[in-house]
């Protein structure tokens, strides 16, 4: 049973293209997070929210609590951007992580 | 800018042998978590931490693996003995408290031969 959905799976893209990832869950939440993992690299956190929607640069994530439905936008995404995106919920005392969004995106 | 330290950043070791990871969290960040996360998959949670005390651990193979954090500040993690598939990529994170951001380091990634 997993408790945080997320889709697509992969994802490409041609820089520039606007970009959606899409995370549902199953429990009960305290706050969603949304993080961001490089090759080879560390996690960085992105966002956390409870409610609403927070914007950080070209980076848009919302969150529905009543349809348990998060979304993390990329306008304009630039090959930088390649990552896998995580989506994580706090929820009934502890961490539950989607797999992964593994995004490649194109010159 | 504070950040979480994790060390070593690689290791090699053979199965058997024994192997420990620390981390060293956000100063003033109550919550400490281990994870393990393996190549495609999201993280999994081994223990938490909340000062000294283990909050959860209910992951965690105990048979091989301990986690310390004496004095509610650095934290290790052993495995003793290691084995194949305990090959993978060990991340730390701390937060302020039970709900807050969390704040990872780089990862200590593990390769038993």
């Amino acid at each position: 049973k997993n408790e945080v959905e997320q889709s697509p799976q992969n994802l490409t893209a041609q820089e520039g293209e606007f970009i959606t990832i899409n995370c549902s869950y199953s429990v009960g939440i305290s706050a969603l997070h949304w993080l961001q993992q490089h090759p080879g690299g560390g996690i960085v956190s992105l966002f956390m929210l409870s409610s609403g929607k927070k914007k950080h640069g070209r980076l848009i994530a919302t969150i529905n609590i009543q349809e348990k439905h998060s979304s993390l936008h990329i306008t304009a995404s630039h090959p930088r951007d390649s990552a896998v995106y995580i989506c994580a919920v706090d929820g009934e005392g502890q961490f539950y992580f989607g797999t992964g969004t593994s995004l490649t995106v194109i010159p | 800018e504070a950040e979480v330290a994790q060390s070593p950043r690689y290791k090699i070791t053979e199965k058997s042998q024994a192997v420990a990871f620390w981390c060293d969290p956000i100063s003033g960040h109550a919550t400490l978590y281990w994870y393990r996360q393996i190549l495609g998959q999201g993280p999994e949670l081994l223990v938490q931490f909340q000062d000294e005390s283990v909050v959860d651990d209910s992951q965690l193979p105990k048979d091989r693996f301990s986690a310390e954090r004496l004095k509610g500040v650095d934290s290790t993690l052993k495995i003793q003995p290691a084995e194949l598939g305990d090959s993978a990529m060990y991340l730390c994170a701390s937060s302020q408290g039970l709900i807050g951001e969390l704040f990872f380091g780089e990862g200590s990634r593990l390769t038993v031969l």
